[in-house]
């Protein structure tokens, strides 16, 4: 596959760990925030979103937390498994238009 | 597959050159987006289109141009071609008012 960044932040983890991948935004009028994730040489993919009134958004294995006092956002995921490891970008909303963050790489070992 | 396709997989292309990348949303998908993706600045968002209508602009060069036509598909013109074009294009789609975009596998462009 084609690699998205070489430059990227990268967390490494162990099968079963959780992971947290953290973002920080810069709009505190966004609305709305998501996060993808990218697999090498894939489109990014639709993981959970958040709306700007919710602290807190739980999905299956993931969980997204909004900081707006410090305008961060967390993505945490339960039980990594290697399937996990892609490119994970957070976005923030304005309207229609997203605005991605630069991306961090999970790496989960077997 | 999030069901939005691009066309071609690959290019590769000159400098000084014109290409056009094609894009088809999801169906019933009204709004389609265009996104760079380069090694040192990341997805960039570079227009949108709803029902064949600019919708918002991002950071596109005058050089780029895109269209919407009436079957919804989109093709995105790129001119004048530098090397500084290569990166990965992807086309994304969503609902009318939804935050949530579908992307496409995206066309990788490599100009020489």
């Amino acid at each position: 596959g084609e690699s998205v960044g070489l430059h990227l932040p990268t967390l490494s983890v162990q099968e079963g760990d959780n992971s947290i991948i953290n973002c920080a935004y810069s709009n505190s009028a966004s609305d709305y925030f998501i996060w993808y994730k990218q697999e090498s040489g894939k489109g990014p993919q639709f993981i959970i979103d958040i709306r700007s009134n919710m602290d807190k958004r739980q999905g299956q294995r993931v969980t997204v937390l909004l900081n707006k006092t410090v305008k961060h956002l967390s993505l945490q995921i339960a039980a990594t498994q290697p399937g996990d490891s892609a490119v994970y970008f957070c976005a923030e909303a304005d309207y229609s238009t997203l605005t991605f963050g630069k991306g961090t790489m999970l790496l989960v070992s077997p | 597959d999030s069901g939005v396709t691009q066309t071609p997989k690959h290019l590769i292309t000159a400098t000084g050159q014109r290409v056009t990348l094609r894009c088809s949303p999801r169906s019933g998908d009204l709004s389609v987006y265009w996104y760079q993706q380069s090694l040192d600045q990341g997805l960039q968002f570079l227009i949108q289109y709803y029902n064949g209508e600019e919708r918002a602009k991002g950071n596109i060069l005058e050089r780029f141009s895109a269209q919407q036509f009436p079957d919804l598909h989109s093709e995105l013109n790129l001119s004048s071609l530098e090397l500084g074009d290569s990166a990965l294009y992807f086309c994304a789609s969503s609902a009318l008012g939804d935050y949530e975009q579908y992307f496409g596998p995206g066309t990788r462009l490599t100009v020489t």
